[in-house]
């Protein structure tokens, strides 16, 4: 069974960091693009980062570009996303995401102080 | 960006009637590779998205079959031939011709 498991998420203040992390299984994580999408709860979907099966190219929105950083380790079936000068308008569930077919359930970041 | 534009944004539907979704593109979905990278997701309350369509009309693995997706260009539908009790929720198309790939606002699907 494909399972991608979002944690990492929470509460955070304004200007603050969080890495969120989603363990995959149940398919070769090392074969395919990995993303993060979020939700504002209530709202519709934003893309927010890509990175390719070797970790090798890496896209982002203008959003929140030199923000956060997309990474993964194909040894351990993980992608995360490290997110730093959190503002408030980052508030959102975030998915992640395999091949376009493959969500996780989310993880909810809170930015406010 | 791509600006991608749903219509309609709620659509009231009684059950075993069809039901139909438009999206738009501001530009042509076409990739170099002579694919058209449109998708369709949907969005049960409470739930994740789950894509449908991909590469405009093909379906995904365990998608029934009253799902169909048509369209070229710019121009895309969404349709259900029967809608269900379980269809409810939120449609969202979304390109992945150019990035930043972006998503249509959604389209609220309810049972009248």
């Amino acid at each position: 069974e494909v399972q991608l498991v979002e944690s990492g998420g929470g509460l955070v203040q304004p200007g603050g960091s969080l890495r969120l992390s989603c363990a995959a299984s149940g398919f070769i994580f090392s074969s395919y693009w990995m993303y993060w999408v979020r939700q504002v709860p209530g709202k519709g979907l934003e893309w927010v980062s890509r990175i390719n099966s070797d970790g090798s190219t890496t896209s982002y929105a203008d959003s929140v570009k030199g923000r956060l950083t997309i990474s993964r380790d194909n040894a351990k079936n993980t992608l995360y996303l490290q997110m730093n000068s959190l503002r408030a308008e980052d508030t959102a569930v975030y998915f992640c995401v395999g091949g376009l077919n493959k969500w996780g359930q989310g993880t909810l970041v809170t930015v406010s102080s | 960006d791509v600006v991608m534009t749903q219509s309609p944004l709620s659509l009231p539907v009684t059950l075993g009637q069809p039901a139909s979704i438009s999206c738009r593109s501001s530009q042509s979905l076409v990739y170099s590779d002579g694919n058209t990278y449109l998708n369709w997701f949907q969005q049960r309350p409470g739930q994740s998205p789950r894509r449908l369509i991909y590469k405009v009309s093909d379906r995904d693995s365990g998608v029934p079959d009253r799902f169909s997706g048509s369209g070229s260009g710019t121009d895309f539908t969404l349709k259900i031939s029967r809608v269900e009790a379980e269809d409810v929720g939120v449609y969202y198309c979304m390109q992945s011709t150019h990035w930043p790939w972006t998503f249509g606002q959604g389209t609220k699907v309810e049972i009248k």
